[in-house]
């Protein structure tokens, strides 16, 4: 089965840049699109990439997602972190079923 | 602006049936896919089901297939699961989803 792996946590210090990995189990990762959702505590998830690196409007351009075939991985890069970035962030794509998977998430401490 | 607002969650007996259901809002419904995801408590994000823009192609988590249904109506902008057969470990916050556009979501919780 097709998994999605995350650090457990991360943390960085404010207006510091922080990225976040996504690594696919198998396949091509660049095969589906990636999301990326936020998730503050005691919050519905938020999208902060969609379709790789798409921010919605209102996502802040600080955010960025890429595609690194490589390594089989997707990032989150997040610059200039602030305090209220602070909360969970989970990378989502699909299996060769189209079957979505998320990734385990991953929750970023600023600090 | 786009919503999605899920209804239809509460508490009931493992075994017994829940239909959620998910107004939609703001965009054009009949031309996005739409999703069900799930957070048990404490728990990661699960991704549920999807279905395609116009209803014709459903997929399925192997954790739910032969007990739920994703179905729609466009008509109505609406979206629903149907959960049959429920379980204990289908206790959790169920939130619609067409990214990226989420619902607040509904609990779900199943206890006798």
């Amino acid at each position: 089965n097709f998994m999605l792996t995350q650090p457990h946590s991360v943390s960085e210090s404010p207006g510091k840049t922080v990225t976040i990995s996504c690594t696919g189990s198998s396949g091509s990762i660049a095969s589906n699109y990636v999301q990326w959702y936020q998730q503050r505590p005691g919050s519905a998830p938020t999208t902060v990439i969609y379709e790789d690196n798409q921010r919605p409007s209102g996502v802040p351009d600080r955010f960025s997602g890429s595609i690194d075939s490589s390594s089989n991985s997707a990032s989150l890069t997040i610059s200039g972190l602030k305090t209220e970035d602070e909360a969970d962030y989970y990378c989502q794509s699909y299996d060769s079923s189209n079957q979505g998977v998320f990734g385990g998430g991953t929750k970023l401490t600023v600090l | 602006q786009v919503q999605l607002v899920e209804s239809g969650g509460g508490v009931v007996q493992p075994g017994r049936s829940l239909r959620l259901s998910c107004a939609a809002s703001g965009f054009t419904f009949s031309s996005y896919g739409m999703h069900w995801v799930r957070q048990a408590p404490g728990k990661g994000l699960e991704w549920v089901a999807v279905i395609s823009y116009d209803g014709s192609n459903k997929y399925y988590a192997d954790s739910v297939k032969g007990r739920f249904t994703i179905s729609r109506d466009n008509s109505k902008n609406t979206l629903y699961l149907q959960m049959n057969s429920l379980r204990a470990e289908d206790t959790a916050v169920y939130y619609c989803a067409s990214p990226p556009a989420w619902g607040q979501g509904t609990m779900v919780t199943v206890s006798s």
